[in-house]
């Protein structure tokens, strides 16, 4: 297997534009996160889905940000509209089984996004 | 708060020492996992020890729970620079439903 897909790798915008980051998790997978990692509040878990339903967004930082899970091999993540202080690093995850709490977690490689 | 805070926050040693991170936090636990991230990547699972578990290794990795005082340790055995990343703990209560990490320990090992 391939391991947790995420595109683009690296996204450059400026403020006010949509931003739309992409997620496939591990085929047969069950549970996807999608965490921000910056150097200042290190790495928040954002949202979670269980069997494609979204469980726990209550890290989404504000109304600009949403996310979708229309079936079980594909999640976005969208920022519109954009601002500076989005620059982060936004990675997906996914595991197994349905237990966020018990099961290892596989993490994509991340994309890195500057919003200028 | 489910959240673990690693510490320290960095630590350097020179490579064929040891290296022991500390993970310490404020609610009972269902488990406790360690992670790593090297540079530029995502996070990769290296351990999980359950809250009726004391201590866990895993080749060089040794990992010790001690629930009554709320914190866990991480020991890196004969390091080696590939071991140069951060390594964060994720503390799961029993409500819990997902990974909350702390801030992480940055290790650097030098050759």
């Amino acid at each position: 297997d391939a391991g947790v897909i995420q595109s683009p790798r690296h996204e450059v915008t400026e403020m006010g534009q949509e931003v739309t980051l992409r997620c496939k998790p591990i085929s047969g997978h069950n549970s996807l996160f999608w965490y921000r990692q910056t150097m200042m509040r290190g790495l928040e878990l954002l949202i979670y889905f269980n069997n494609n339903v979204p469980i726990d967004d209550s890290g989404m930082p504000e109304d600009r940000f949403s996310a979708k899970m229309p079936n079980a091999s594909f999640s976005t993540l969208k920022i519109q509209p954009s601002e500076p202080r989005d620059s982060a690093v936004y990675f997906c995850a996914s595991t197994e089984g349905t237990s966020g709490r018990t099961d290892e977690q596989f993490f994509g490689p991340g994309t890195r996004l500057t919003v200028l | 708060s489910q959240q673990g805070e690693e510490d320290p926050q960095a630590l350097s040693i020179q490579e064929g020492e040891n290296a022991t991170m500390n993970c310490s936090y404020k609610t009972s636990i269902n488990n406790l996992q360690w992670y790593r991230q090297n540079s530029g990547r995502g996070l990769v699972h290296l351990i999980l020890i359950r809250s009726n578990e004391r201590e866990k290794h895993s080749g060089r990795l040794r990992v010790t729970l001690d629930t009554s005082k709320k914190s866990s340790s991480l020991l890196i055995t004969a390091s080696r620079a590939a071991d140069t990343a951060s390594y964060f703990c994720a503390p799961i209560n029993q409500a819990g439903t997902a990974l909350i990490f702390g801030k992480g320990t940055t290790l650097s090992v030098s050759s």
